[in-house]
């Protein structure tokens, strides 16, 4: 069974705050990862894709660890604007084929 | 940066009535596409796989002929929902692979901007 597991929060936050959260995923054989950003009502949008090294995206890094399957995000020094839903996704296929979501997490980044 | 339109936004019918929904890919062509659903404080639930000029693949579950889908060219795909139900009622992304992304990255998918749909 192919499953990308994630907790769905809500994660309340503090601005300025940092805050990360993990996803785990079921098949060995995943291929590629991302994280897509999910406002409510709205469209995913890719965050970052998640590469072997890790990598970061300004206050974003991102990491994958095969040898726990799981990967993570962090965000530092979070803005009123993070607030959204964070979707982990696990393609099977390498690309765009078999693309698996998680429920995703929600974070509230609060004043 | 790659773009999918999808059309209508919001459409609200009567029960037994069909809707269609459209998604286009504006700026690069597409011979893969993908519809989800997704229903309130759920994940995006995979429907089907629609390629150019063939049938589409339904995941188990989905019946395909209920949600009709077309996929007549590399730009365009439609699903239909036929004989709609207050249980369709849902929220309804179309992706589309390839393209390059607005941020410049390259996401494995572009996602029309969804289309809520409330059978009453």
């Amino acid at each position: 069974r192919k499953e990308v597991e994630q907790d769905p929060g809500p994660f309340n936050v503090p601005e300025g705050a940092t805050v990360a959260f993990n996803c785990t995923y079921s098949n060995s054989a995943s291929q590629s990862f991302f994280w897509y950003r999910q406002d409510c009502r709205k469209e995913p949008k890719l965050l970052m894709s998640v590469y072997s090294s890790g990598n970061e995206d300004g206050r974003f890094t991102a990491q994958l660890n095969r040898a726990s399957q799981y990967i993570s995000l962090l965000i530092r020094d979070s803005k009123l604007s993070d607030s959204a839903t964070y979707l982990c996704v696990a393609s099977w296929g390498g690309g765009a084929d078999g693309l698996t979501f998680g429920k995703g997490t929600h974070l509230i980044i609060q004043p | 940066g790659a773009v999918v339109s999808q059309h209508p936004s919001r459409v609200i019918c009567k029960s037994g009535t069909s809707v269609k929904i459209e998604c286009r890919s504006l700026d690069f062509q597409a011979t893969t596409m993908f519809w989800y659903r997704q229903f309130p404080k759920q994940s995006l639930m995979l429907m089907a796989t629609s390629n150019e000029g063939s049938k589409a693949t339904y995941e188990q579950g989905v019946e395909k002929d209920k949600f009709l889908i077309n996929h007549a060219s590399l730009t365009l795909s439609t699903l239909t929902v036929t004989s709609a139900h207050p249980e369709d009622s849902s929220f309804y992304i179309c992706s589309a692979s390839g393209g390059r992304g607005s941020s410049g990255g390259d996401s494995p998918l572009h996602f029309g901007n969804g289309t809520r749909l409330t059978v009453t």
